[in-house]
């Protein structure tokens, strides 16, 4: 199985309407990090969160991190067109060697006018 | 430039070719990756280098084959592939390698590489 993993795989929602995706790990999170990726793009960087309990906000995006669920949440406040993408979470899940980031398979999200 | 650059954007190859992907960072960091994106899959890690020194090969083909002659300048060269090894091929640089922590990566555009 995953060691991360998202939820839901795709998302289609109507402009203006909320919507959340989950990222729950299997391992302990030493941090979680969200990206957004466009079809056949790099990864831009979206927020980082370190600390249990940690909430951070960006214009219409909230993040938040339950580090005793392994869970990190991705809440997006009355979509736009330009929210569409490919949502990535990316976990350190360990301090052994070079740590890089584990990540999830991604959300696609559709924006509907 | 700015950020993390990548050429060339699209490559088609066939499984007897030759070929190298390139990226520059004009970010001044120390580390290097390279990461494959495939179809339905997580964004693998493939190596990493820092300070011009491979420091980790996540079981990697002998098909591919990195270098980094500078901080600035990372390739991945390519030969004999297969057709499963289309993708998406991201590079990324953070300060350091993260030897037990963890350094924030800056991503590339992404080389998107077909074989035929």
């Amino acid at each position: 199985s995953q060691e991360l993993e998202q939820s839901p795989q795709s998302l289609i929602v109507q402009e203006g309407k909320n919507l959340t995706i989950n990222c729950t790990s299997s391992k302990t999170l030493y941090g979680l990090y969200w990206y957004k990726q466009k079809y056949g793009e790099g990864l831009i960087f979206l927020m980082m969160l370190q600390k249990g309990g940690e909430e951070k906000s960006h214009e219409k995006i909230t993040a938040k991190l339950d580090e005793k669920k392994q869970q990190s949440s991705l809440h997006i406040t009355a979509s736009q067109p330009s929210h569409a993408g490919i949502y990535l979470c990316g976990a350190v899940l360990a301090f052994s060697g070079y740590s890089t980031l584990t990540f999830g398979k991604g959300t696609m999200l559709l924006v509907s006018p | 430039e700015t950020g993390v650059t990548q050429t060339p954007r699209h490559l088609v190859m066939g499984m007897t070719n030759k070929k190298s992907l390139k990226c520059e960072q004009h970010l001044g960091h120390n580390a290097m990756y390279w990461y494959k994106q495939s179809a339905k899959k997580p964004l693998e890690l493939m190596f990493v280098y820092s300070l011009e020194e491979r420091v980790e090969n996540n079981s990697v083909p002998s098909r591919f084959s990195p270098e980094c002659p500078n901080s600035s300048h990372l390739f991945l060269h390519l030969h004999t592939l297969q057709p499963e090894d289309s993708a998406l091929y991201l590079c990324a640089s953070s300060q350091e390698a993260g030897l037990r922590s963890y350094n924030e990566q800056f991503f590339g555009p992404g080389t998107r590489l077909t074989v035929l």
